[in-house]
């Protein structure tokens, strides 16, 4: 079975700097992992995804992801916060193996609060 | 705006009602799934349905249902409501082909309560 875990479900970071959510996936295939960002009464919108072109995944909104197999780490990070990127952001696998089709399947969630 | 629509955005109803949460995918895709969002349980996939077909299902209750109708919009029914069953409801489609890599795109969600 797949499963996705986020280390810590609030992460309060000051304007300017780095943010850091942590996301470790437990996989017996090779994963599709996902970052959604959920901001208040909105749906979700998809950040980046892991293809397994590249180890280094660029998102939108100066969000990136490195996917480390070693680490069974999918890390999302961002060098300057903004206000604006208060939300809270999902890590999520694709669950396609044995016959399921590709629903995702989400971690519990990390709040980001971004102080002026 | 990522091109699902969900009616109604709110529904607040009683214990032991049924209601109909409605869902129109992006122009094109035929693929859509149901997830439900709560405190307790976080966000869960409900089911799947490809071009009218289910194709998956996950931790739905037996009290719920959902269909996709010719037209690719989708119905999520639930019924016998128990306050547990509270929370926010999403509908989400991705593009033909089925490829697990697909991109799925999240209507804004119907917020139930049952009180």
């Amino acid at each position: 079975a797949q499963s996705v875990t986020q280390l810590g479900s609030h992460v309060s970071v000051s304007e300017g700097a780095l943010v850091l959510l942590r996301c470790n996936y437990s996989s017996s295939v090779p994963p599709y992992l996902f970052w959604y960002v959920q901001y208040p009464n909105q749906g979700l919108q998809l950040l980046l995804k892991y293809t397994s072109a590249a180890t280094l995944v660029k998102g939108i909104n100066g969000f990136e992801a490195e996917f480390k197999k070693s680490e069974t780490s999918f890390h999302l990070t961002k060098p300057s916060a903004h206000m604006s990127d208060a939300a809270e952001y999902f890590c999520a696998v694709s669950d396609h193996y044995g016959g399921s089709q590709g629903n995702l399947i989400f971690g519990k969630g990390t709040k980001l609060s971004v102080k002026p | 705006d990522s091109g699902v629509t969900q009616t109604p955005k709110h529904l607040i109803t009683a214990t032991g009602q049924r209601v109909t949460l409605r869902c129109s995918p992006r122009s094109g895709d035929l693929s859509v799934y149901w997830y439900q969002q709560s405190l307790d349980q976080g966000l869960q996939f409900l089911i799947q349905y490809y071009n009218g077909e289910e194709r998956a299902k996950g931790n739905i209750l037996e009290r719920f249902s959902a269909q996709q109708f010719p037209d690719l919009h989708s119905e999520l029914n639930l019924s016998s409501l128990e306050l547990g069953d509270s929370a926010l409801y999403f509908c989400a489609s991705s593009p033909p082909g089925g490829d697990p890599l697909d991109t799925q795109y999240f209507g804004p969600g119907t917020r139930l309560t049952v009180l």
